[in-house]
C-alpha cells in the first residue's frame, strides 16, 4: 500500500529539548516536503528536498533543520524546540512528473511548554 | 510566481445543500489543479484533480473544472450530507517550480443535519 509514514503521532515536549519528526515513503518518489498546519493560516511549507542531498527552504523555515540522505526518508529536526513551533505537521511526498498528487501522512501534533 | 486563493470559511450548510468553493490562482504556463480534503484529525487526501483546461475533475459527488481563461477551479457538489464536513483546500502544482505543490488556506465546511 502506497503511503508516507510519520511519527509520533502526538508529542509533548519541553522548550529547549532537541526532538526529530520521522517520515518514511514507500513510493519511490523524489519530491518530499513538510508542512505546519495552524489555525487561520492553512498550510505552509518549512522544507522540501527534490531529491537526495536536495534540500531548500520553504516559507517558514527558522528554527527547523532536515536533512535526505536516503530516498525514502526525510526528517524534521527541531534543534531547540519553542512554545511558537506549536502546530500540526504534515510531511509529504510527490512524484516529479507533472499532474500527479502529492501523498500525506497522517499528521504529527507537537505542543511545546 | 504560483499561488492559490480560496473562499475564507467556515461555511455551515444543511444537508442536501448546494456547496461552492471558490478558488483562483495565479502561474505562469499550465499547472495542475487538486482539491483535497481533510477530515477530522486527519491528513489531507486527494478529492479530485485537472490537469489542463476545461478538464473536470470528479469524485464522490463533487466536482471542479479547470477554467484557465478565469484562473478559477471552483469546488461544487449538488447535494451536500454531514459525511461532508471537513477541512478542503485548493492546490496547484507546476512544472517550473519542480512540480511543487501550492495550497490556498482552506475552507471549513460544517453540514448540519
Amino acid at each position: 500500500e502506497a503511503q508516507v509514514t510519520q511519527n509520533p503521532r502526538y508529542l509533548i515536549t519541553v522548550t529547549g529539548k532537541k526532538l526529530t519528526v520521522t517520515c518514511s515513503q514507500n513510493m519511490n518518489h523524489e519530491y518530499m516536503s513538510w508542512y505546519r498546519q495552524d489555525p487561520g493560516l492553512g498550510l505552509r511549507q518549512i522544507y522540501y528536498s527534490m531529491n537526495v542531498e536536495v534540500t531548500d527552504k520553504g516559507d517558514v523555515p527558522e528554527g527547523y533543520k532536515v536533512s535526505r540522505k536516503e530516498k525514502r526518508n526525510f526528517p524534521l529536526i527541531l534543534e531547540s524546540p519553542s512554545p511558537n513551533q506549536t502546530s500540526l505537521y504534515f510531511c509529504a511526498s510527490s512524484d516529479s512528473t507533472g499532474g500527479t498528487e502529492a501523498f500525506f501522512g497522517q499528521g504529527t501534533r507537537l505542543t511545546v511548554v | 510566481g504560483n499561488s492559490v486563493t480560496q473562499m475564507e470559511g467556515p461555511v455551515t450548510l444543511s444537508e442536501e445543500a448546494f456547496l461552492t468553493i471558490n478558488c483562483t490562482y495565479t502561474a505562469t504556463g499550465y499547472p495542475s489543479l487538486f482539491w483535497y480534503v481533510q477530515y477530522p484529525g486527519e491528513g489531507l487526501q486527494l478529492l479530485l484533480k485537472a490537469t489542463k483546461a476545461d478538464d473536470k475533475g470528479s469524485n464522490k459527488g463533487f466536482e471542479a473544472t479547470y477554467r484557465k481563461e478565469t484562473t478559477s477551479f471552483h469546488l461544487e457538489k449538488g447535494s451536500v450530507q454531514v459525511s461532508d464536513s471537513a477541512v478542503y483546500f485548493c492546490a496547484l502544482s507546476n512544472w517550473n517550480t519542480g512540480n511543487q505543490f501550492y495550497f490556498g488556506t482552506g475552507t471549513s465546511l460544517t453540514v448540519i443535519p
